[in-house]
Protein backbone atom coordinates (compact mmCIF):
# COMPACT_ATOMS: atom_id res chain seq x y z
CA UNK A 1 0.00 0.00 0.00
CA UNK A 2 0.95 3.89 -0.22
CA UNK A 3 3.42 4.89 2.28
CA UNK A 4 3.79 8.33 3.22
CA UNK A 5 6.47 9.97 5.26
CA UNK A 6 6.77 13.95 6.35
CA UNK A 7 9.34 15.93 7.53
CA UNK A 8 9.71 17.86 10.21
CA UNK A 9 7.94 16.49 13.05
CA UNK A 10 8.17 19.60 14.77
CA UNK A 11 8.64 22.98 14.06
CA UNK A 12 9.33 26.05 15.48
CA UNK A 13 9.24 29.71 13.39
CA UNK A 14 8.96 33.22 14.22
CA UNK A 15 5.77 35.00 14.01
CA UNK A 16 5.79 36.48 10.33
CA UNK A 17 8.49 34.00 9.28
CA UNK A 18 8.03 31.11 6.80
CA UNK A 19 6.89 27.04 7.23
CA UNK A 20 7.85 24.84 5.08
CA UNK A 21 6.37 20.91 5.73
CA UNK A 22 8.05 18.32 2.95
CA UNK A 23 5.97 14.69 2.35
CA UNK A 24 7.30 12.15 -0.37
CA UNK A 25 4.41 9.37 -1.46
CA UNK A 26 5.59 5.70 -2.79
CA UNK A 27 2.37 4.71 -4.93
CA UNK A 28 2.61 6.49 -8.28
CA UNK A 29 -0.59 6.04 -8.94
CA UNK A 30 -1.69 8.76 -6.34
CA UNK A 31 -3.24 11.48 -7.76
CA UNK A 32 -4.71 13.55 -5.00
CA UNK A 33 -2.95 15.27 -2.25
CA UNK A 34 -4.40 17.27 0.22
CA UNK A 35 -3.19 18.86 3.69
CA UNK A 36 -5.13 19.13 6.59
CA UNK A 37 -4.99 21.63 9.88
CA UNK A 38 -5.86 19.24 12.99
CA UNK A 39 -6.27 21.32 16.34
CA UNK A 40 -6.07 19.40 19.34
CA UNK A 41 -9.14 17.00 19.71
CA UNK A 42 -10.89 18.19 16.70
CA UNK A 43 -11.08 16.77 13.17
CA UNK A 44 -9.08 17.55 10.40
CA UNK A 45 -9.88 20.26 8.27
CA UNK A 46 -8.38 20.89 4.41
CA UNK A 47 -6.99 23.73 4.30
CA UNK A 48 -5.53 23.26 1.00
CA UNK A 49 -5.09 19.99 -1.71
CA UNK A 50 -3.81 19.60 -5.35
CA UNK A 51 -4.28 16.89 -7.96
CA UNK A 52 -1.16 15.26 -10.42
CA UNK A 53 -1.96 17.43 -13.14
CA UNK A 54 -0.61 20.65 -11.41
CA UNK A 55 2.33 21.71 -9.73
CA UNK A 56 1.58 24.30 -7.69
CA UNK A 57 -1.10 26.21 -6.07
CA UNK A 58 -1.63 28.84 -3.75
CA UNK A 59 -4.22 30.29 -1.51
CA UNK A 60 -3.76 33.37 0.32
CA UNK A 61 -0.70 32.50 2.63
CA UNK A 62 -0.89 29.10 1.58
CA UNK A 63 1.08 27.36 -1.32
CA UNK A 64 1.52 23.69 -2.49
CA UNK A 65 3.58 21.99 -4.49
CA UNK A 66 3.82 18.93 -6.45
CA UNK A 67 7.39 17.17 -7.80
CA UNK A 68 5.49 14.16 -9.70
CA UNK A 69 9.02 12.39 -10.90
CA UNK A 70 9.77 12.21 -7.03
CA UNK A 71 6.77 11.70 -5.60
CA UNK A 72 7.02 14.82 -3.06
CA UNK A 73 5.05 17.73 -2.20
CA UNK A 74 5.47 20.71 0.16
CA UNK A 75 3.14 22.48 1.61
CA UNK A 76 4.20 26.67 2.73
CA UNK A 77 3.12 28.86 4.51
CA UNK A 78 4.14 32.56 4.67
CA UNK A 79 3.71 35.23 7.01
CA UNK A 80 2.96 33.16 9.99
CA UNK A 81 0.66 33.67 12.47
CA UNK A 82 0.34 32.23 16.31
CA UNK A 83 -3.25 31.27 15.11
CA UNK A 84 -1.35 29.06 12.63
CA UNK A 85 0.05 26.57 15.80
CA UNK A 86 -1.51 23.28 15.06
CA UNK A 87 -0.91 19.47 13.42
CA UNK A 88 -0.30 19.53 10.06
CA UNK A 89 -0.88 16.68 8.05
CA UNK A 90 -0.13 15.41 4.45
CA UNK A 91 -2.06 12.88 2.92
CA UNK A 92 -2.01 11.03 -0.81
CA UNK A 93 -5.07 9.43 -1.89
CA UNK A 94 -5.80 7.70 -5.50
CA UNK A 95 -8.72 9.34 -6.68
CA UNK A 96 -10.17 9.92 -2.95
CA UNK A 97 -10.16 6.45 -2.39
CA UNK A 98 -8.21 5.46 0.95
CA UNK A 99 -6.59 8.24 2.32
CA UNK A 100 -3.17 7.54 3.61
CA UNK A 101 -1.93 10.45 6.08
CA UNK A 102 2.13 11.28 6.84
CA UNK A 103 2.82 11.48 10.46
CA UNK A 104 2.19 14.63 11.13
CA UNK A 105 4.15 18.24 11.81
CA UNK A 106 3.60 20.11 15.07
CA UNK A 107 3.97 23.77 14.15
CA UNK A 108 4.44 26.21 16.82
CA UNK A 109 4.42 30.34 15.72
CA UNK A 110 6.14 32.24 18.60
CA UNK A 111 4.92 35.43 18.63
CA UNK B 1 -21.38 23.12 8.77
CA UNK B 2 -20.67 19.98 9.75
CA UNK B 3 -21.39 17.25 6.94
CA UNK B 4 -20.42 14.26 9.01
CA UNK B 5 -21.40 13.24 12.59
CA UNK B 6 -19.86 10.78 15.18
CA UNK B 7 -21.95 9.60 18.30
CA UNK B 8 -20.28 9.82 21.13
CA UNK B 9 -17.61 11.91 20.86
CA UNK B 10 -16.56 10.60 24.52
CA UNK B 11 -16.78 7.40 25.98
CA UNK B 12 -15.34 5.80 28.88
CA UNK B 13 -15.86 1.83 29.64
CA UNK B 14 -14.38 -0.79 31.38
CA UNK B 15 -12.11 -3.54 30.17
CA UNK B 16 -13.85 -6.42 28.59
CA UNK B 17 -16.80 -4.36 27.72
CA UNK B 18 -17.92 -3.53 23.55
CA UNK B 19 -18.45 -0.03 22.49
CA UNK B 20 -20.13 0.98 19.24
CA UNK B 21 -19.47 3.87 17.61
CA UNK B 22 -21.84 5.72 14.26
CA UNK B 23 -20.92 7.91 11.66
CA UNK B 24 -23.64 9.74 10.29
CA UNK B 25 -23.42 11.15 6.80
CA UNK B 26 -25.25 14.16 7.12
CA UNK B 27 -25.79 15.77 3.17
CA UNK B 28 -24.71 12.80 1.04
CA UNK B 29 -25.21 9.47 0.58
CA UNK B 30 -22.43 7.31 1.14
CA UNK B 31 -21.85 4.60 -0.46
CA UNK B 32 -18.16 4.37 1.33
CA UNK B 33 -17.02 5.19 4.53
CA UNK B 34 -13.35 5.59 6.42
CA UNK B 35 -12.41 4.83 9.94
CA UNK B 36 -9.49 6.20 11.27
CA UNK B 37 -7.74 5.94 14.84
CA UNK B 38 -5.33 8.11 16.14
CA UNK B 39 -3.12 8.12 19.02
CA UNK B 40 -2.21 11.27 21.02
CA UNK B 41 -0.09 13.57 18.95
CA UNK B 42 0.11 11.18 16.27
CA UNK B 43 -0.88 10.53 12.53
CA UNK B 44 -4.05 8.79 11.52
CA UNK B 45 -4.31 5.68 10.74
CA UNK B 46 -6.49 4.30 8.21
CA UNK B 47 -8.44 1.04 9.83
CA UNK B 48 -11.01 0.53 7.65
CA UNK B 49 -13.31 0.72 4.55
CA UNK B 50 -16.70 0.66 4.92
CA UNK B 51 -18.64 -0.28 2.14
CA UNK B 52 -22.78 -0.15 1.91
CA UNK B 53 -23.89 -3.47 1.50
CA UNK B 54 -21.13 -5.52 2.01
CA UNK B 55 -18.36 -6.41 3.64
CA UNK B 56 -15.63 -3.45 5.44
CA UNK B 57 -11.85 -3.65 3.51
CA UNK B 58 -9.68 -3.74 6.55
CA UNK B 59 -6.48 -2.49 6.14
CA UNK B 60 -3.25 -4.73 6.81
CA UNK B 61 -2.98 -5.45 10.85
CA UNK B 62 -5.91 -4.68 11.50
CA UNK B 63 -8.27 -6.86 13.41
CA UNK B 64 -11.37 -7.42 11.59
CA UNK B 65 -13.45 -9.55 14.76
CA UNK B 66 -12.03 -6.17 16.87
CA UNK B 67 -13.27 -3.70 15.11
CA UNK B 68 -16.48 -4.78 13.93
CA UNK B 69 -17.97 -2.38 10.80
CA UNK B 70 -21.30 -2.41 9.88
CA UNK B 71 -22.55 -0.11 7.13
CA UNK B 72 -26.53 -1.26 7.13
CA UNK B 73 -27.47 2.04 5.20
CA UNK B 74 -25.74 5.00 3.29
CA UNK B 75 -26.43 7.44 6.11
CA UNK B 76 -25.08 5.09 9.06
CA UNK B 77 -21.36 3.36 9.13
CA UNK B 78 -20.98 2.07 13.08
CA UNK B 79 -17.50 0.76 14.46
CA UNK B 80 -17.86 -1.28 17.47
CA UNK B 81 -14.68 -2.30 19.45
CA UNK B 82 -15.09 -5.62 20.82
CA UNK B 83 -14.48 -6.78 24.35
CA UNK B 84 -12.25 -3.66 24.68
CA UNK B 85 -8.80 -3.08 26.53
CA UNK B 86 -6.97 -0.27 27.39
CA UNK B 87 -4.68 -0.33 24.56
CA UNK B 88 -7.91 0.29 22.59
CA UNK B 89 -7.87 3.76 23.82
CA UNK B 90 -7.49 6.00 21.11
CA UNK B 91 -9.05 9.03 19.33
CA UNK B 92 -11.56 7.38 16.23
CA UNK B 93 -12.26 9.32 13.02
CA UNK B 94 -14.69 8.24 10.18
CA UNK B 95 -14.65 10.24 7.05
CA UNK B 96 -16.66 9.87 3.87
CA UNK B 97 -15.27 11.05 0.58
CA UNK B 98 -17.60 13.20 -2.43
CA UNK B 99 -15.38 13.42 -5.27
CA UNK B 100 -11.48 13.34 -4.14
CA UNK B 101 -12.59 15.66 -1.05
CA UNK B 102 -12.72 14.31 2.19
CA UNK B 103 -15.01 15.48 5.29
CA UNK B 104 -14.10 14.13 8.59
CA UNK B 105 -16.34 13.61 11.51
CA UNK B 106 -15.98 15.13 14.86
CA UNK B 107 -14.49 11.82 16.64
CA UNK B 108 -14.85 9.57 19.64
CA UNK B 109 -12.47 9.56 22.36
CA UNK B 110 -12.39 6.48 24.05
CA UNK B 111 -10.99 5.50 27.08
CA UNK B 112 -10.95 1.65 28.82
CA UNK B 113 -10.13 1.04 32.26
Amino acid sequence: GENVEQHPSTLSVQEGDSAVIKCTYSDSASNYFPWYKQELGKRPQLIIDIRSNVGEKKDQRIAVTLNKTAKHFSLHITETQPEDSAVYFCAASISGNQFYFGTGTSLTVIP
Amino acid sequence: GAVVSQHPSRVICKSGTSVKIECRSLDFQATTMFWYRQFPKKSLMLMATSNEGSKATYEQGVEKDKFLINHASLTLSTLTVTSAHPEDSSFYICSRSRGNEQFFGPGTRLTVL
